[in-house]
């Protein structure tokens, strides 16, 4: 199984400053024939689902403010919100979903 | 609007029986997979399984192989989850999932609220 790592566990930033999240994986999920990252982003607030933020790694997906960037490849990924806003507070995961079984990291928590 | 709704979640025995459906509204439900992933209450997120839109190729978590059924009814735009044998780590909410690309090796683009499973004596 491919191992999806977080750190830190949590975060504490500051209103309009810069959050960063990593994320490693036990093995590459960049398949050659395609050169995609099968990874992807989620951000889960109290009470609710996980929300879709990054896919392929660095795709934004539809109406996610461009606060929010993903990048990396291989086994190392990065999540970046830009400049915080309090609306972004939630706890943040990884997934991989290159092969079976689909795997999370443990995820970040985000605090102001 | 896409909307996926889970229902049937509740308290059961060890070794009971529950099944947990999701109904799917706003899309071409058989074009696209499916998946159910599940939260441990306080915990983070364990994919549970997957299966293809036409419903002829599923996977499993190890955890719960044997166990676990997933199926869906394309002409209904239902998803299944029949869940046997339940034991006390199956305590969770449970979440349907579709996923943005046709095939199961997919990223997750739309979630329910998900339905809570509750395995205790």
């Amino acid at each position: 199984d491919i191992v999806m790592t977080q750190s830190p566990d949590s975060l504490a930033v500051s209103l309009g400053e810069r959050a960063t999240f990593n994320c490693k994986s036990s093995q590459s999920v960049l398949y050659s024939d395609n050169n995609k990252n099968y990874l992807a982003w989620y951000q889960q607030k109290p009470g609710q689902p996980p929300k879709l933020l990054i896919y392929w790694a660095s795709t934004r997906e539809s109406g996610v403010p461009d606060r929010f960037s993903g990048s990396g490849s291989g086994t190392d990924f990065t999540l970046t919100i830009s400049s915080l806003q309090a609306e972004d507070v939630a706890v943040y995961y990884c997934h991989q979903y290159y092969n079976t079984p689909h795997t999370f990291g443990q995820g970040t928590k985000l605090e102001i | 609007e896409v909307q996926v709704l889970e229902s049937g979640g509740g308290l059961v025995q060890p070794g009971g029986s529950l099944r947990l459906s999701c109904a799917a509204s706003g899309f071409t439900f058989s074009t696209y997979a499916m998946s159910w992933v599940r939260q441990a209450p306080g915990k983070g997120l364990e994919w549970v399984s997957d299966i293809s839109g036409s419903g002829d190729s599923t996977n499993y978590a190890q955890s719960v192989k044997g166990r676990f059924t997933i199926s869906r009814d394309n002409s209904e735009n239902m998803l299944n989850l029949q869940m046997n044998s339940l034991r006390a780590e199956d305590t969770a909410v449970y979440h349907c999932a579709k996923k943005g690309c046709t095939g199961t090796t997919c990223y997750l683009n739309y979630w329910g609220q998900g339905t809570l499973v509750t395995v205790s004596s």
